[in-house]
């Protein structure tokens, strides 16, 4: 079964914009990762934050963690259009392994040139 | 180092028949998993393997079977398709066991994975 949802589940918007996707989940975490997965293919890894971790920054990328609302954000600036792709937040349990990662239901987002 | 490879790319079986698929993890890592995506369930965690040993098992019913070998390649079996089998499966592997909570947080490297269409 999936942890929790993502809003929105599309997102459409020009290209140099920024895009913020949200991540709700329903158990407690020991981390959250973000993946990304262009059209039916595999997912790549963006980045990892720790229960004990309230932001991260990778380049473009910002992610945040509130883990009393069980949520997180993933915000990318200056968005590309080559940033167009399904965007899938994974949480692991504390007493899970690293390598069960529990999806939600992604968002879709498109980035227009 | 080359990524992880999942073979075959492309699959139609028919209704019955049974299915393997296989995966190549990255170099050194001995850590396997699979995980099945369709439009209506999203992605779920099938199983995990480490030394050949599977560790953890997600709710997919008997039908879903696998193993891991000696050099950590690893595959998944799917007996009596069924329509509903259709999905990507995708195969993930990681670099070092849970043993310490440190070790834990640790990224998942995907494969391309199979595209498995039931007939």
């Amino acid at each position: 079964s999936q942890q929790g949802e993502e809003d929105p589940q599309a997102l459409s918007i020009q290209e140099g914009e920024n895009a913020t996707m949200n991540c709700s989940y329903k158990t407690s975490i020991n981390n959250l990762q973000w993946y990304r997965q262009n059209s039916g293919r595999g997912l790549v890894h963006l980045i990892l934050i720790r229960s004990n971790e309230r932001e991260k920054h990778s380049g473009r990328l910002r992610v945040t963690l509130d883990t009393s609302k069980k949520s997180s954000s993933l915000l990318i600036t200056a968005s590309r259009a080559a940033d167009t792709a399904s965007y899938f937040c994974a949480t692991v349990s504390p007493s899970g392994s690293a390598r069960q990662l529990t999806f939600g239901s992604g968002t879709q987002l498109t980035v227009l040139p | 180092k080359a990524g992880v490879t999942q073979t075959p790319r492309y699959l139609i079986k028919t209704r019955g028949q049974q299915v393997t698929l296989s995966c190549s993890p990255i170099s050194g890592h001995r850590s396997v998993s699979w995980y099945q995506q369709t439009p209506g369930q999203g992605l779920q965690f099938l199983f995990e393997y480490f030394s050949e040993t599977q560790r953890n098992k997600g709710n997919f019913p008997g039908r879903f079977s696998g193993r891991q070998f000696s050099n950590s390649r690893s595959e998944m079996n799917v007996s009596t398709l069924e329509l509903g089998d259709s999905a990507l499966y995708l195969c993930a592997s990681s670099p070092v066991p849970g043993q310490g909570i440190g070790l834990w947080w640790t990224e998942a490297f995907f494969g391309q994975g199979t595209r498995l269409t039931v007939v």
